[in-house]
C-alpha cells in the first residue's frame, strides 16, 4: 500500500504570513497520463473536508488563489501565501492514483498564532 | 452539482453490524468513484474502500479486508457501507465522498454496551 507522510503535524501562523505543508508519498503518484493523483482537502472544525487542490496543482472550483500545490512523483507541497483566519483547521493530502484505493496523510493542523 | 446525503445517527451494541448509505443526486453515478472514510474522535481521515458502480470494482483497506462490505445501488444512486462485528473502536463519524470532491455530511457511529 501506498503510505503518505506529511510535515508538519502542527503548524502554528501569524495572519498574513505565508504557510507551506509537504507531503510525501512511498511510490510515485505520475500516472502514465501525465497527471500525478494526489488532491489536497483541508477539514474545518465541525465540517467535512472540503477539497482544495486536484491533480496536485489545480485549484478547485471557488478555493482563493492564494492557495496553490506542486510537485510530482513523490513530494508535493501545498502553500498558503498570506494565511487568513478562516485558514485554520486540518489539512490533508490524499492518493488516488489507484482508484477506487486512496490514502490519507496523517493531517497537518494550521493554528493561528 | 453532486450530492451526497447520508443516513441518520445510529448507536450499536458490541458485535452488531451496522449499515449507512449515502443517497446521491447529480452526476453520472455509474462511471463515479465513492470511497468511504471514517474519523474516529480526534484522529485523522482513514480511507475504508471504495466502489465503481459501473463494473462494479471494490476495494478495502486491508484492515477492515473481513468486516467491511460496500455495495451501490444503480437503481436508487445509493452507495452503502456495512460493518460487522463492532467494537468501541469503531466509534467514529463516517464519510462517503466521491472522485470529485463532493463529500456526505457524515453519519456519527457510537458502538458501546
Amino acid at each position: 500500500d501506498v503510505v503518505m507522510t506529511q510535515s508538519p503535524l502542527s503548524l502554528p501562523v501569524t495572519p498574513g504570513e505565508p504557510a507551506s505543508v509537504s507531503c510525501r508519498s512511498s511510490q510515485s503518484l505520475l500516472d502514465s497520463d501525465g497527471y500525478n493523483y494526489l488532491d489536497w482537502y483541508l477539514q474545518k472544525p465541525g465540517q467535512s473536508p472540503q477539497l482544495l487542490i486536484y491533480l496536485a496543482s489545480n485549484r478547485a472550483s471557488g478555493v482563493p488563489d492564494r492557495f496553490s500545490g506542486s510537485g510530482s512523483g513523490t513530494n508535493f507541497t501545498l502553500k498558503i501565501s498570506r494565511v487568513e483566519a478562516e485558514d485554520i483547521g486540518v489539512y490533508y493530502c490524499v492518493q488516488g492514483l489507484q482508484t477506487p484505493r486512496a490514502t490519507f496523510g496523517q493531517g497537518t493542523r494550521l493554528e493561528i498564532k | 452539482q453532486i450530492n451526497l446525503v447520508q443516513s441518520g445517527a445510529e448507536m450499536k451494541k458490541p458485535g452488531s453490524s451496522v449499515r449507512v448509505s449515502c443517497k446521491t443526486s447529480g452526476g453520472d453515478f455509474s462511471s463515479n468513484v465513492f470511497s468511504w472514510v471514517r474519523q474516529a474522535p480526534g484522529q485523522g481521515l482513514e480511507w475504508m474502500g471504495g466502489i465503481i458502480p459501473l463494473f462494479p470494482t471494490v476495494n478495502y483497506a486491508q484492515k477492515f479486508q473481513v468486516r467491511v462490505t460496500i455495495t451501490a445501488d444503480k437503481s436508487t444512486k445509493t452507495v452503502h457501507l456495512e460493518l460487522t462485528n463492532l467494537r468501541s473502536e469503531d466509534t467514529a463519524v463516517y464519510y462517503c465522498a466521491d472522485r470529485w470532491g463532493n463529500w456526505g455530511q457524515g453519519t456519527q457511529v457510537t458502538v458501546s454496551s
